[in-house]
């Protein structure tokens, strides 16, 4: 069935250091892979997605790798920042299933100074 | 911004009650879909408008409904309010292309606690 899960609940890094955030899923059937970033208070804001038939896609410092074979998607921030401290979504979108997203439970990503 | 605006920002109702949610979407989108997300969770999709038809759902039941009027701009109602329906409701616009990545902006979302 539909399902997008996320490894780990918390995650806590220095400021400076890059930071992984990881996210398994179990539907097959899907065009495109986005990764969310949810501010306190404010609505999930868009950061990157990956079309299905790619394996890897840069933004301005992030990036988000698939592999298809094992469906696992992961989110890399480079020289983390205070900013990015926010709970991370990732979510796909199933081919034909309109603009319906799959979301996972989140990640909280903690930037300690 | 994403220049997608949802009201109330807060609302309190009472089990049993019915409520209206309203969102505007940003400026040349056609499409809005309405997302439910409990404290802790990620959203869950209730339902998706195009063309001021419900163009998808989730696994909601019908005392959700909603409508998307001529200017694009949707209203999600819930009747019959329960508990469990305490949740952020969110909502999210694009513009509908077939195969696009028809890339969703969310709006900042509305608090309902139902007591």
């Amino acid at each position: 069935g539909e399902s997008v899960g996320l490894h780990l609940p918390t995650l806590s890094v220095q400021e400076g250091d890059n930071s992984i955030i990881n996210c398994a899923y179990s539907n097959s059937a899907s065009d495109y892979f986005i990764w969310y970033k949810q501010e306190s208070g404010k609505g999930p804001q868009f950061i990157i997605d990956i079309r299905s038939n790619m394996d890897k896609r840069q933004g301005q410092r992030v990036t988000v790798l698939l592999n298809k074979t094992v469906k696992h998607l992961s989110l890399q921030i480079a020289a983390t920042q205070p900013g990015d401290s926010a709970v991370y979504f990732c979510a796909e979108k199933l081919t034909g299933g309109g603009n319906k997203l799959t979301f996972g439970t989140g990640t909280q990503l903690k930037v300690e100074l | 911004e994403t220049g997608v605006t949802q009201s109330p920002t807060h609302l309190i109702k009472t089990r049993g009650q019915q409520v209206t949610l309203r969102c505007s979407s940003q400026s040349g989108h056609n499409t809005v879909s309405w997302y439910q997300q409990a404290l802790g969770q990620g959203p869950q999709f209730i339902f998706q408008y195009y063309r001021e038809e419900e163009n998808g759902r989730g696994n909601f039941p019908p005392r959700f409904s909603g409508l998307q009027f001529p200017n694009y701009s949707s209203e999600l109602n819930v009747n019959a309010l329960e508990l469990d329906d305490s949740a952020l409701y969110l909502c999210a616009s694009s513009r509908n292309s077939a195969g696009g990545r028809n890339e969703q902006f969310f709006g900042p979302g509305t608090r309902l606690t139902v007591l």
